[in-house]
């Protein structure tokens, strides 16, 4: 079965600060790899999504993540924050084809102005 | 472009009771998936419809069962309510050409007394 982990719960950083959040997942196939997130208040959106070709994705409103099949990995990364990056990011994952989104747990981010 | 939309917002109810929630998919989306999302977790996927039939289902009891209309809008139904069930509920809908890619709507908050 798949599962996707976040070892990061919270994190705190100041604006203009960079951003990297840890997304590991395991599944021993082809994989699509997705962050959402969740701003105060509202609904899950989509950041950004990898399915095949440039393991460097970009996302909406700076963000990218890069895909190390070596690693298990799809962290997310921003050059730097603004408080209004507060937010639920959660990490995903399914498998091509697949009707079901395996989640984690999510990582809180709390950008200080 | 209309987006995933889900009633009601907020809904108490209390052990053994029955609840319905409801769901309508995005403009042009087919599929729709519904996830549980406890505090503190990601969402869990519940079940998925496609064309007014299951296609798919976590790890969920028989007491939660759904529906999926003509016009594509869905219900999600829990029987004989427990306490656990309190949770946010979430729709998500995709479509035949972007399978893959869910989005998601505002949830709706169940409480279970």
């Amino acid at each position: 079965a798949q599962s996707v982990s976040q070892h990061n719960h919270h994190v705190i950083l100041s604006e203009a600060a960079s951003l990297e959040l840890g997304c590991n997942y395991s599944y021993g196939g082809t994989v699509n790899l997705f962050w959402y997130v969740q701003y105060p208040g509202q609904h899950l959106q989509l950041l950004l999504k990898y399915f095949s070709g440039d393991p460097l994705v970009k996302g909406i409103k700076g963000f990218e993540a890069e895909f190390i099949k070596s690693k298990f990995s799809f962290n997310l990364r921003k050059p730097s924050v603004q408080w209004s990056d507060t937010a639920e990011y959660f990490c995903a994952v399914n498998a091509p084809g697949a009707n079901n989104l395996f989640f984690g747990t999510g990582t809180r981010l709390t950008v200080i102005p | 472009e209309t987006g995933v939309t889900q009633s009601p917002t907020h809904l108490i109810k209390t052990r053994g009771q029955q609840v319905t929630l409801r769901c309508s998919s995005q403009s042009g989306h087919n599929t729709v998936s519904w996830y549980q999302q406890a505090l503190g977790q990601g969402p869990q996927f519940i079940f998925q419809y496609y064309r007014e039939e299951e296609n798919g289902r976590g790890n969920f009891p028989p007491r939660f069962s759904g529906l999926q209309f003509p016009n594509y809008s869905s219900e999600l139904n829990v029987n004989a309510l427990e306490l656990d069930d309190s949770a946010l509920y979430l729709c998500a809908s995709s479509s035949t050409g972007e399978a893959d890619t869910q989005y998601f709507g505002p949830g709706t908050r169940l409480t279970v007394l």
